[in-house]
């Protein structure tokens, strides 16, 4: 049982390249996120899927794109990835949407050069 | 706005009881939760508070009054290992919004 799993632990990135962050869950959640956490401060929420088949935005939205690929993977993509993007990137999983516990992955480092 | 304000920096002793505040500045929101990170780690789930007043899970409590727009995380028998950031957030429905982190600092 490994919980939340990312992948990469870290990648660097020129101004305008594209790459997607996979996460995936073997605790079979209905409800995934995607957030970013800048140095010394809180998590911002990117996106979220409430249930499989479906994706909302949260509060950062602007400059990724999600896909639910199934109940077990959520993808965050970069179409084109800006300096202003550099941060680490968390999944995060829940049983329910609204669940008071959520189960987060290792996170992923992103610099974007 | 739904923003929520935290202290930035604490430090107490190993052995000792610490409060952690959380205020937040709007209402209706489902509950408010607190999340543990380590440096270099990720943020884990400590406690949740769905109704006003006292959870407690083991030497962690946390307290809720929605009508003073206010939240706290009791932490007791501090030890070396509670050197953490803490974090608490908001279930606002479409939001999950978080607080900028207290960095708590144990002293021998």
């Amino acid at each position: 049982n490994a919980g939340v799993t990312q992948t990469p632990k870290f990648q660097v990135l020129k101004t305008g390249q594209s790459m997607t962050l996979q996460c995936a869950q073997d605790m079979n959640h209905n409800s995934m996120y995607w957030y970013r956490q800048d140095p010394g401060m809180g998590l911002r929420l990117i996106y979220y899927s409430a249930s499989e088949g479906t994706t909302d935005k949260g509060e950062v939205p602007n400059g990724y794109n999600v896909s639910r690929l199934n109940k077990r993977e959520f993808s965050l993509r970069l179409e084109s990835a800006a300096p202003s993007q550099t941060s680490v990137y968390f999944c995060a999983s829940s049983e329910i949407f609204r669940g008071e516990t959520q189960y987060f992955g290792p996170g992923t480092r992103l610099l974007v050069l | 706005g739904q923003s929520l304000e935290q202290p930035s920096e604490v430090t107490a002793v190993e052995g000792a009881i610490v409060q952690i505040n959380c205020t937040y500045q709007t209402s209706g929101f489902y509950g408010l939760s607190w999340y543990q990170q380590h440096d270099g780690g990720a943020p884990t789930f400590l406690s949740y508070n769905a109704l006003d007043g006292l959870e407690e899970t083991g030497r962690f409590s946390s307290f809720l009054s929605r009508s003073d727009s206010y939240g706290y995380l009791l932490l007791q028998e501090l030890q070396m290992k509670d050197s953490a950031s803490y974090f608490c957030a908001v279930d606002y429905g479409q939001n999950f919004v978080f607080g900028p982190g207290t960095r708590l600092s144990v002293l021998p």
